[in-house]
């Protein structure tokens, strides 16, 4: 899952392995979520995203499961590729002292063994 | 489409020097923004922008000033370059302020 600090957390998966990445979030007033992939030496890449008035959403081999009551999101990729192996970000969005962004998570480093 | 492009990729300042990282999109996005990302963490807002002619500051403006005189362009300045600022920075537009499209980022060291 997300921390902050020097060291990312990583995740180890087999190579058709689902993988599941999680995301804690501190504002409950946020209302819109989104997963970046970004591998080494490059920019964020959009994967999904989702708004606070659902709790799934399913995109090709990527699904986002958002739980407001614990205020949780995760990314589940099914039959994980070496292709995916990045550093996975969580980022939402809310109104916070007048400023609507894009708040980011410190990122969790998805390994994918062959 | 180029999407967002920055330039440089890489730079070296000394301490006190002082250079403008180029960010231009061709989408005709109204929301642009600049990131920064220290190892190992997430990014950080520095500055962003709604539309040309106006600017606000994120989470961390200090040291940075930016400008949008046109649609396609947000140039970020640092007058006065710090070890503090050494990062890569990554420019991003949108067409909303919700997925956001980014460059392949600078990579800056002051030394």
């Amino acid at each position: 899952g997300e921390s902050v600090g020097l060291h990312l957390p990583t995740l180890s998966v087999q190579e058709g392995d689902n993988s599941i990445i999680n995301c804690a979030y501190s504002n409950s007033a946020s209302d819109y979520f989104i997963w970046y992939k970004q591998e080494s030496g490059k920019g964020p890449q959009f994967i999904i995203d989702i708004r606070s008035n659902m709790d799934k959403r399913q995109g090709q081999r990527v699904t986002v499961l958002l739980n407001k009551t614990v205020k949780h999101l995760s990314l589940q990729i099914a039959a994980t590729q070496p292709g995916d192996s990045a550093v996975y970000f969580c980022a939402e969005n809310s109104e916070d002292t007048g400023r609507r962004a894009l708040t980011f998570g410190s990122g969790t480093r998805l390994q994918v063994q062959p | 489409n180029a999407g967002v492009t920055q330039t440089p990729k890489f730079r070296i300042l000394k301490i006190g020097q002082s250079m403008t990282l180029q960010c231009a999109q061709d989408m005709n996005h109204n929301y642009m923004y600049w990131y920064r990302q220290d190892p190992g963490m997430g990014l950080k807002l520095i500055y962003y922008s709604v539309g040309a002619g106006i600017t606000d500051k994120g989470e961390v403006p200090n040291g940075y000033n930016v400008s949008r005189s046109t649609t396609e362009d947000f140039p970020l300045r640092l007058e006065l370059a710090a070890p503090s600022q050494t990062s890569v920075y990554f420019c991003a537009s949108s067409y909303s302020d919700e997925k956001l499209f980014f460059g392949s980022g600078t990579q800056l060291s002051v030394l």
